[in-house]
């Protein structure tokens, strides 16, 4: 596609539901990455992929996030039992490569309501 | 471990006045850095990066920035402000030999003064 698409756009949950974030990269992007702002703060790197396998998962807060990627495209990022503190806007991007010359594109972003 | 510094939550400038952003970089060993933007309910945009090469990086909107390896820092600047240039600035850096991962500041937001 013409650029990196994320869906929902916006997302109300109840504590405690799980939640699937859903990212569409760059056709052809073979790098993916998830990262997680929260009011007033920086970006947080949550995790990245390579094709369809993730190399570093250091990054995800707990043990109730997961993602996937399937096809080399699409990825899904999962919240189980959500808690308030999982509030926050989920971006996610894409790269050619991981090569320093590869400028990494951001979509829109999922913004998260855990009530 | 990598830390990146943004001076200033908040930058407010006059329309036509100079724009200067801050953005300090903890690593002894120069990364390579980046400036994105964030307009309003809109996705993250690169605005420019340095890798290697020349030191004063031009980028989109008529910004620049240039890395300066003894003070580590990679300050944005822009000549003169326009109103179209009111949004967040968030500085990253990645390590090289690491370059998947972004290490962000905070974000400045920069508010234009008609």
């Amino acid at each position: 596609g013409a650029g990196v698409s994320q869906s929902p756009s916006n997302k109300v949950t109840e504590k405690g539901k799980d939640v699937e974030l859903r990212c569409d990269p760059i056709s052809g992007h073979t790098a993916l990455y998830w990262y997680r702002q929260s009011l007033g703060q920086g970006l947080e790197f949550l995790i990245y992929f390579q094709g369809n396998s993730a190399p570093d998962k250091s990054g995800l807060p707990s043990d109730r996030f997961s993602a996937e990627r399937t096809g080399g495209s699409v990825s899904t990022l999962t919240i189980q039992r959500t808690q308030q503190e999982d509030s926050a806007v989920y971006l996610c991007a894409s790269s050619r490569g991981l090569a320093e010359t590869d400028t990494q594109y951001f979509g829109p972003g999922t913004r998260l309501t855990v009530l | 471990a990598q830390s990146v510094t943004q001076l200033g939550s908040h930058v407010s400038v006059s329309e036509g006045a100079l724009v200067l952003l801050r953005c300090n970089y903890s690593s002894s060993v120069p990364p390579y850095l980046f400036w994105y933007v964030q307009y309003p309910n809109q996705g993250l945009q690169l605005l420019l990066k340095y890798t290697t090469g020349a030191t004063l990086v031009k980028g989109i909107n008529g910004f620049e920035a240039e890395f300066k390896k003894s003070e580590t820092s990679f300050h944005l600047t822009k000549p003169s402000a326009h109103m179209s240039d009111a949004a967040e600035y968030f500085c990253a850096v990645s390590d090289r030999g690491s370059n998947y991962q972004l290490i962000w500041g905070a974000g400045t937001k920069l508010i234009i003064k008609p």
